[in-house]
């Protein structure tokens, strides 16, 4: 229970192009969803709170036109990377709140993350 | 905001000896402490959390301990098991379903 699946797993992408990476909760709906993003032996670092329906919250930092985040349905969060640089290489992961239907609604479930490389 | 900190970065320890992870906090609002299990490649996995309403909270093998006078929450594992070699993170948060802050994570070794 509570599944929260990652598609791609992973992508190689050329700088300059634009990657969307997707976040679906695949047993209970999540109208709030959180985007981290994680540097090799590094801790999770939020990026932005997405919530279904609405704009989402930009951490102090991270540039928003840059890391377009979408939350159109209760079970998929997208994140978009715009004109992507090396820079931007990083490991991806998102999290789901509980949405009730047995499970705590209280608790992120995460995702298994989408390592982005950019060359 | 929020800022975490987590000591050690890493702890090896033998098969069958305690582990004990320590976090400190500085959002003296914060009141719920959830620690996560990081295994290489993989997602992050709660193992176990506690509010600032309770001082302890134990679950077989693993504890937790909350001092909110000195904002510093530890985690406790017994008996180690290889399989509990992983990256441990600690968060912090002023409600369950907010925004959580990360530690900067602990790389536990659990040598046979």
């Amino acid at each position: 229970g509570a599944v929260v699946s990652q598609h791609p797993s992973w992508v190689i992408c050329k700088s300059g192009t634009s990657v969307k990476i997707e976040c679906r909760s695949l047993d209970f709906q999540a109208t709030t969803m959180f985007w981290y993003r994680q540097f090799p032996k590094q801790s999770l670092m939020l990026m932005a709170t997405s919530n279904e329906g609405s704009k989402a919250t930009y951490e102090q930092g991270v540039e928003k036109d840059k890391f377009l985040i979408n939350h159109a349905s209760l079970t998929l969060s997208t994140l978009t990377v715009t004109s992507a640089h090396p820079e931007d290489s990083s490991f991806y992961i998102c999290s789901a709140l509980g949405g009730g239907q047995g499970f705590r609604t209280d608790t992120q479930y995460f995702g298994p993350g989408t390592r982005l490389t950019v060359l | 905001g929020e800022n975490v900190e987590q000591h050690p970065s890493t702890l090896s320890v033998q098969e069958g000896d305690s582990a004990v992870i320590k976090c400190t906090y500085s959002d003296s609002a914060s009141n719920y402490f959830p620690w996560y299990k990081q295994e290489l490649g993989k997602r992050p996995q709660l193992i176990i959390d506690i509010r600032s309403n309770v001082g302890e909270k134990k679950d077989q093998r693993i504890a937790v301990t909350l001092n909110k006078t000195a904002k510093h929450f530890s985690l406790h594992i017994t008996e180690t098991q290889p399989e509990d070699s992983a990256v441990y993170f600690c968060a912090a948060t002023r409600a369950a379903g907010n925004k959580l802050t990360f530690g900067g994570g602990t790389r536990v070794l659990v040598k046979p």
